[in-house]
């Protein structure tokens, strides 16, 4: 069974840091691609960044770029998000998701919340 | 902002086809997909690259794509079907998603 599990999630003062972690287990880690997705409780989908099976293409959203990075350790099945400079706006729940094979998200763990507020 | 436009709401009464859209540069060129997600629950996919549906995905969900909209069809829409909706393309450095759709089963 394909699981994934967000942790690392909190409240944050405004221009502070957090670290997120997504564990799995299930399926060969190092052969896909995996992504950060974000949600405003009430409102929609986000996506914030992805990278691809052994972390040599990384991508951002302009949202967050220059002050996320997203890395992996193929060794010990894990996903990470590095969140700098945190805002008021980066405030949601953030989502790790597995690449499916030709395309989409085909699994997803439940999400750590992350607050930014003083 | 989204660069993919979905309308916010969509009614359908039960039996009936319901029909999400979403619009947006050159979907034709990118790999479009759909995801349907409840209340407290993550996301599912629903339909990949364009029109492929996952296994355990009923035969009512289809999916299409021309030109710059893509379109999530379900038929005999069920009251298990009452859910938000999200497209979502694919190219080679981002993958966006468009800002939802409530679908209400009356």
């Amino acid at each position: 069974e394909v699981q994934l599990v967000e942790s690392g999630g909190g409240v944050v003062r405004p221009g502070g840091s957090l670290r997120l972690s997504c564990t799995t287990s299930g399926f060969v880690f190092g052969d896909r691609g995996m992504s950060w997705v974000r949600q405003v409780p009430g409102k929609g989908l986000e996506w914030v960044s992805a990278i691809n099976w052994n972390g040599g293409s990384r991508h951002y959203a302009d949202s967050v770029r220059g002050r996320f990075t997203i890395s992996r350790d193929n060794a010990r099945n894990s996903l990470f998000l590095e969140m700098k400079s945190l805002r008021a706006e980066d405030t949601a729940f953030y989502y790790c998701a597995k690449d499916a094979l030709y395309g989409g998200f085909d699994y997803w763990g439940q999400g750590t919340p992350v607050t930014v507020s003083s | 902002s989204h660069d993919l436009t979905q309308p916010p709401s969509v009614s359908v009464s039960p039996g009936q086809t319901a029909t999400v859209t979403c619009s947006g540069e050159n979907l034709g060129n990118k790999y479009v997909c759909w995801y349907q997600q409840k209340p407290g629950q993550s996301p599912m996919l629903v339909i990949y690259q364009h029109s492929e549906r996952p296994s355990g995905i009923p035969e009512r969900f289809s999916g299409s794509t021309s030109g710059n909209t893509a379109t999530l069809t379900i038929s005999g829409t069920q009251a298990v079907d009452e859910a938000d909706y999200y497209c979502q393309a694919w190219d080679i450095s981002t993958r966006v998603f468009g800002g939802g759709t409530k679908l209400t089963v009356l």
